[in-house]
């Protein structure tokens, strides 16, 4: 079973940043947090990981709580096209280990 | 670079059938790993094949089962095939370097109906 619990689902308006929060209560030291997410009936997309200190890159910035208890994935301008389930994870092993996500939908 | 590839994007199959389903990693990728996503229960992993050995497994019967060629692509088969197979059947490929934390890509998925 996934580890990491995230809201539903969220709205956000077009443009306005998208901040998807996840709790990782069970998280260990060595376990790093990924974001993926999956827009209908395509394959997963890979958007960012961090272990540690906060990370950005072209897609999104990712945002861990110094305890690491949590996390917030933040897409800066969200577009229709963000339109997606988000997925957090706490990975330890090879496998991925996705929960149920958070359906985000963004509205015109 | 091109993604990873999988073929077929739809199949339809009866019970009792088996089904190949095929994949190719990105360019530069020796690890493969296949994912199941039913409604019901989401997204799980099946295997992952690096070097062409059976690396890591999750928890699906015997009637699942895969392989590795020397090129990297990875076939899947599901044999005796039954209704609640019906899924979408994803790959992923990764470096395969450390066996680890590398981050997976995924394809778009073949999608199995079972009738």
């Amino acid at each position: 079973d996934a580890k990491t619990t995230q809201p539903p689902s969220m709205d956000c308006a077009e443009g306005r940043a998208a901040n998807l929060p996840c709790n990782h209560s069970t998280i260990s030291g060595n376990e790093y947090v990924y974001w993926y997410r999956q827009i209908h009936s395509q394959g997963p997309q890979y958007i960012i990981h961090g272990l540690k200190n906060n990370e950005t890159n072209e897609m999104a910035s990712l945002i861990i709580t110094e305890d690491r208890k949590s996390s917030t994935l933040i897409l800066p301008h969200a577009t229709l096209r963000d339109t997606a389930v988000y997925y957090c994870i706490d990975r330890s092993g090879y496998a991925l280990n996705f929960g149920k996500g958070t359906s985000l939908l963004v509205t015109p | 670079k091109a993604g990873v590839t999988q073929t077929p994007r739809y199949l339809i199959k009866t019970r009792g059938q088996q089904v190949t389903l095929s994949c190719s990693p990105i360019s530069g990728h020796r690890s493969v790993s296949w994912y199941q996503q039913t409604p019901g229960q989401g997204l799980q992993f099946l295997f992952e094949y690096f070097s062409e050995t059976q690396r890591n497994k999750g928890n699906f019967p015997g009637r699942f089962s895969g392989r590795q060629f020397s090129n990297s692509r990875s076939e899947m088969n599901v044999s005796t095939l039954e209704l609640g197979d019906s899924a979408l059947y994803l790959c992923a490929s990764s470096l395969g370097a450390s066996g680890g934390q590398e981050t997976q890509y995924f394809g778009p998925g073949t999608r199995l109906l079972v009738l």
